[in-house]
């Protein structure tokens, strides 16, 4: 099975900019969604096809895909930024990343 | 505005079956894939399966193979999933998803099995 591999945990100050990984075998090849969810909340697209941005979805969410890393970033982080993303990429099958869990402090 | 309604959780006992149903609204529903997406508590997404806008593909994850069957009524603009044999490990929120980009989500409903 196919596996996406992403770190546990990222922290950031307000108005830096967050950086979030997801890792696979030959990731580049495919095409990667990422999704921020927040407490209590349902998932949420904020970047399609590598790195396209849903409407509705602020321009500081940028997304980048080559080689075996795909990378989300949040440019000018705020508070409201804060949860869990997750990456997902298809093969065979839907496949979602364990998740990063984004801290603003 | 797309709206995804899901219903039908609740408690079973292990071994039992539940059918999960998803009201879509907002969208023309058959014209979109359609997928369920699970949640255990404190864990991750899950992929559970999807089924193409016509209904005539459906593809599963490993882990639900052979007990758990996804289908579509557009004249209906509803989603199921019907689950039989169901185990502790299937305890959780799931999640009607529209689209093979998950575009939009439900709010879930709870499943919880157990004795």
């Amino acid at each position: 099975s196919y596996d996406l591999t992403q770190s546990p945990s990222v922290s950031v100050s307000p108005g830096q900019t967050a950086t979030i990984t997801c890792s696979g075998h030959r990731l580049g090849d495919k095409y990667v969604c990422w999704y921020h969810q927040r407490p209590g909340q349902s998932p949420r697209l904020v970047i399609y096809e590598d790195n396209k941005r849903p409407s509705g979805v602020p321009g500081r969410f940028s997304g980048s895909n080559s080689g075996n890393i795909a990378t989300l970033t949040i440019s000018g982080t705020q508070p409201i930024d804060e949860g869990d993303y997750y990456c997902q990429a298809w093969d065979s099958g839907t496949v979602f990343g364990g998740g990063t869990k984004l801290t603003v402090l | 505005e797309v709206q995804l309604a899901e219903s039908g959780g609740g408690l079973v006992r292990p071994g039992g079956s539940l059918r999960l149903s998803c009201a879509a609204s907002g969208f023309t529903f058959g014209d979109y894939w359609m997928s369920w997406v699970r949640q255990a508590p404190g864990k991750g997404l899950q992929w559970v399966s999807r089924i193409r806008n016509d209904g005539g593909s459906t593809t599963y994850a490993d882990f639900v193979k052979g007990r758990f069957t996804i289908s579509r009524d557009n004249t209906k603009n509803t989603l199921y999933l019907q689950m039989h044999s169901l185990r502790g490990d299937d305890t959780a929120v799931y999640y009607c998803v529209q689209g093979g980009d998950l575009t939009s989500w439900g709010q879930g409903t709870q499943v919880i099995v157990s004795s």
